[in-house]
């Protein structure tokens, strides 16, 4: 079935360092990505719809400049958290949804990124 | 923007017993799918049952079944004969309709199941 790759799985880095998070759709093309971000016992909350050839739209409350979405590719979308603090650490899914497949197609997550700030 | 409630912060089932979890939403719009996803303790995202909102008839996948009660905008998740492996955070989610693939899940607070050997 669909797979969906996030890259990488745990990253632990210092405060003021910025970060890079992967989202790949291995063999199907996705021209919409979504960026979740989930806190310890708590639902996933959307950040972000990443579009293929265009500007990601962000949720309200989601700082643009602060977390940076590339979507380059119909199989890769990448999400920057840029000058992190440790407010910034959280757990990081993306997810996508083969475009070609009807519309009860579920979506499918990847792995999840683990981000620790120090 | 819909909303998903999911009333049950945690639930308990002993082996091989049956359990519902519940879940109901807002919305003004008829076109819609609905998703129960489980997240184990290593948090990947796992599907297991998804209802169109236009099909009548409850779907079902092995053990798991849903009550979709489209009136009431409540679906519900039952798991039969339950097993150790069944206990997961349980979220509920709801996507607009269509097939635009631009329409994110909404999910809800989640329901933490507990199997108790």
């Amino acid at each position: 079935g669909a797979v969906v790759s996030q890259h990488p799985s745990w990253v632990i880095c210092k405060s003021g360092t910025s970060v890079k998070i992967e989202c790949r759709s291995l063999d199907f093309q996705a021209t919409t990505m979504f960026w979740y971000r989930q806190f310890p016992k708590q639902s996933l909350m959307l950040m972000a719809t990443s579009n293929e050839g265009s500007k990601a739209t962000y949720e309200q409350g989601v700082e643009k400049d602060k977390f940076l979405i590339n979507h380059a590719s119909l199989t890769l979308s990448t999400l920057t958290v840029t000058s992190a603090h440790p407010e910034d650490s959280s757990f990081y899914i993306c997810s996508a949804r083969d475009w070609t497949g009807e519309g009860n197609q579920p979506q499918h997550f990847g792995d999840g990124t683990r981000l620790s700030i120090l | 923007a819909q909303t998903v409630t999911q009333s049950q912060p945690e639930m308990s089932v002993q082996e091989a017993e049956t359990v519902t979890l519940s879940c109901t939403y807002d919305t003004s719009e008829s076109d819609y799918y609905l998703f129960w996803y489980k997240q184990p303790p290593s948090r990947q995202m796992i599907l297991v049952i998804r209802q169109e909102a236009y099909k009548q008839q409850n779907a079902t996948e092995n053990r798991f079944s849903v009550n979709f009660q489209k009136a009431a905008k409540s679906f519900s998740l039952k798991i039969s004969d339950s097993q150790l492996g069944d206990a997961a955070m349980y979220f509920c989610a709801y996507r607009r309709g269509g097939s635009n693939s631009g329409y994110a899940l909404n999910f809800g607070k989640g329901t933490s199941l507990l199997v108790t050997p």
